[in-house]
């Protein structure tokens, strides 16, 4: 049973524009979440992670929004630039992944 | 460059076969976890270790076993090897035994023909 659900397999975006990045989970009891990001022929690096006392992390033009009464997390990416395209995983607790979401930010 | 080494990148072997995957930590990580990323699946967890003794157990199949050994590096073994068992197995370490943030090596790719 997939605890971590990313819906949207793909996205493609404009540079320049806003990435949205979506994630949802089950476990209520969840208290920790991070993103992280995958090139092809390399393993995932840790990106922006959140706790649940806080509803939103900032690092640069990263940005994760967590709202635990909908059990749902999004990873926004402004400007959105080339060099984000890749495969992002949503973790819980750093042992739940998601499927992944691959972003294509195009020129 | 995440300081985890996994051996081999690659492998290809024959069902009902046994292997071994090598994991590295970077230096100063205690906890050592074992991913399998199947096609188009995330990654499953399927096991932790933390100085030499086992964590936390996921969806580990009883054909598959692992272990830290003192100098901190880690072995999954993967036996009876069958065709769903292809898929790419990342190492991850961190520092402490709930480290959340992980670093993960480049994978290798089990084929099984």
């Amino acid at each position: 049973d997939q605890q971590v659900k990313q819906n949207s397999p793909s996205l493609s975006v404009q540079e320049g524009r806003i990435s949205i990045l979506n994630c949802d989970y089950t476990n209520s009891m969840f208290d920790y979440f991070l993103w992280y990001k995958k090139y092809p022929a390399e393993g995932p690096t840790f990106l922006i992670s959140i706790s649940s006392i806080k509803d939103k992390n900032e690092d640069g033009r990263f940005t994760v929004f967590l709202n635990k009464s909908a059990k749902h997390l999004s990873l926004h990416i402004v400007p959105s630039q080339p060099g984000d395209s890749a495969v992002y995983f949503c973790a819980a607790k750093g042992l739940f992944f998601g499927t992944g979401t691959r972003l294509t930010v195009i020129p | 460059d995440s300081g985890v080494t996994q051996t081999p990148k690659h492998l290809i072997t024959a069902t009902g076969q046994r292997v071994t995957l090598r994991c590295s930590p970077r230096s100063g990580d205690l906890s050592v976890y074992w991913y399998q990323q199947s096609l188009d699946q995330g990654l499953q967890f399927l096991i932790q270790y933390y100085n030499g003794e086992e964590r936390a157990k996921g969806n580990i199949l009883e054909r598959f076993s692992a272990q830290q050994f003192p100098d901190l590096h880690s072995e999954l073994n993967l036996s009876s090897l069958e065709l769903g068992d292809s898929a790419l197995y990342f190492c991850a370490s961190s520092v402490g035994a709930t480290g959340y943030e992980q670093y993960f090596g480049p994978g290798t790719r089990l084929t099984v023909t």
